[in-house]
C-alpha cells in the first residue's frame, strides 16, 4: 500500500516568509509525528498527534512553528516568519496507534532552506 | 534525559569489507531500539528493531545486537557493497510512555555516513 507521502519535497523560502509542509499518512494510522533534522544534527520530536487527543507540542522550539491535523487525516506544520535557522529537513512519520509497540513509517521528508 | 550517541560519525571502506557501526544509550530503560537507512531525498528506511527483551536482530548481511544493561548497540554489514553507502540512524523508544507524552517519539542519534568505496 501507499506509505507516508510529504509536499513539497524542496521548499526554498525568504527570511520571514510564512511556509506551510504537508503530510499524508499511512491510511488508518491514528499517530502522526514530525520531525526536523538540521545539518549535523539527529532528527528532533517536534509534535505529535493520536486521534482527536490534544496534540503533544512539548518539542516545537518556538511559537512560530504550529500544526494541525484534521482526524487521522492529513496534517500540516507551519513556520511563520522563518529564519535562517530553521533550515532543514523536516520528516514526518506515523504509526498504527500511539503505542510503543507500533513501528513508525517514515516519509520522504521535505527539505526547507530559508534565505 | 535519554541521549543516543553513534560512533563513528563517517565511515569509508573498500567494498567487500565487513564493518561495525556503534550505538550508545544513556538510560537503559528502552522499549526498544532500531536501526534505520537514510537516503538522500528518500526518507528512513527501517532495517532491524531489536525489543528490550532480545539480543540480536538478523537480516540478510546485517545484524544487530543490544546490550541493554551496558547502553550499546552495533550494526554489523557482511561483505559490504556500494549500494550500502547511506546514512545509518540509530533510534531508541522510551519504556515508560505516558499516554500523550512526548516519550512516545523516538530517540535518534546524529548517525553514521558510510560510504562504500568499489
Amino acid at each position: 500500500g501507499a506509505g507516508v507521502s510529504q509536499s513539497p519535497s524542496n521548499k526554498v523560502t525568504e527570511k520571514g516568509k510564512d511556509v506551510e509542509l504537508r503530510c499524508d499518512p499511512i491510511s488508518g494510522h491514528t499517530a502522526l509525528y514530525w520531525y526536523r533534522q538540521r545539518l549535523g544534527q539527529g532528527l528532533e520530536f517536534l509534535i505529535y498527534f493520536q486521534g482527536n487527543s490534544a496534540p503533544d507540542k512539548s518539542g516545537l522550539p518556538s511559537d512560530r512553528f504550529s500544526a494541525e491535523r484534521t482526524g487521522e487525516s492529513v496534517s500540516t506544520l507551519t513556520i511563520q516568519r522563518t529564519q535562517q535557522e530553521d533550515s532543514a529537513v523536516y520528516l514526518c512519520a506515523s504509526s498504527l496507534t500511539s503505542g510503543i509497540w507500533d513501528e513508525q513509517f517514515f516519509g520522504p521528508g521535505t527539505r526547507l532552506t530559508v534565505l | 534525559k535519554q541521549e543516543v550517541t553513534q560512533i563513528p560519525a563517517a565511515l569509508s571502506v573498500p567494498e567487500g569489507e565487513n564493518l561495525v557501526l556503534n550505538c550508545s544509550f544513556t538510560d537503559s530503560a528502552i522499549y526498544n531500539l532500531q536501526w534505520f537507512r537514510q537516503d538522500p531525498g528518500k526518507g528512513l528506511t527501517s532495517l532491524l528493531l531489536i525489543q528490550s527483551s532480545q539480543r540480536e536482530q538478523t537480516s540478510g548481511r546485517l545484524n544487530a545486537s543490544l546490550d541493554k544493561s551496558s547502553g550499546r548497540s552495533t550494526l554489523y554489514i557482511a561483505a559490504s557493497q556500494p549500494g550500502d553507502s547511506a546514512t545509518y540512524l540509530c533510534a531508541v523508544r522510551l519504556l515508560n510512555m505516558n499516554y500523550g507524552g512526548s516519550q512516545g517519539n523516538l530517540i535518534f542519534g546524529k548517525g553514521t555516513k558510510l560510504s562504500v568505496k568499489p
